[in-house]
């Protein structure tokens, strides 16, 4: 039972280099989200989607990309990194409708852009 | 739009002493209300949940009561342990359709617990 899985859980990039982080799920879970977190600001929302093949923007959508081709998975794409994205990055994933309005988390990914 | 607002820390407290965290909030319409705990290096965890109003969340000793009158969630523990050090960040999330899943945080409040 994994639950939410994010890789990795550390990385270094340099300015202008892209790269992907890794989100998964093994709960069935429809809705899943990528939030940031920065000191003194919580959590906030870069985009979510509620099923595979549907993807939307949250609050902080710049300079990110994602796509939900299947179920499971919900990558979050840095098309060219730039310092102010240094943050701590967290996958999150729920079931959807009269099921719960219960948001799981995964553990973080650390990311520093140098 | 929604937003929460959480008292400011760092909170520091000596083991066994009275925990409370203030947490007030603005929604439209009826939200749901969460504490969650970032324990150092780790990830978020459910603390706790409260989906109407008059609801009490608990979880570990940890309690809080939904007050839709004073838009509050306050987190209380009656005696705190060093393992409860931690991050605590309060949250709401609107009800069903396009809101669903769409967390709105707390700034988060730091616990440091001392023997």
């Amino acid at each position: 039972n994994a639950g939410v899985t994010q890789t990795p859980k550390f990385q270094v990039l340099k300015t202008g280099q892209s790269m992907t982080l890794q989100c998964a799920q093994d709960m069935n879970h429809e809705y899943m989200s990528w939030y940031r977190q920065d000191p003194g600001m919580g959590l906030r929302l870069i985009h979510y989607s509620v099923g595979a093949g549907i993807t939307d923007q949250g609050e902080v959508p710049n300079g990110y990309n994602v796509s939900r081709s299947t179920t499971e998975d919900f990558p979050l794409r840095l098309l060219s990194a730039a310092p102010s994205q240094t943050s701590v990055y967290f996958c999150a994933s729920g079931m959807t409708g009269s099921f719960g309005n219960t948001i799981y988390f995964g553990e973080g990914s650390w990311l520093t852009v140098v | 739009g929604n937003s929460v607002t959480q008292m400011e820390g760092p909170v520091t407290l000596s083991e066994e002493a009275f925990l409370t965290i203030n947490c007030t909030y603005t929604a439209t319409g009826y939200p749901s209300l969460f504490w969650y705990v970032q324990y150092p290096g780790e990830g978020l965890q459910l603390l706790l949940k409260a989906t109407k109003a008059d609801d009490k969340g608990s979880n570990k000793g940890f309690e809080a009561t939904y007050r839709k009158e004073t838009t509050s969630f306050h987190l209380e523990k009656g005696s705190v342990q060093v393992s409860d050090s931690a991050v605590y960040f309060c949250a709401l999330m609107n009800a069903g359709g396009t809101s669903y899943g769409k967390l709105t945080f707390g700034q988060g409040t730091i616990l440091t617990v001392h023997p």
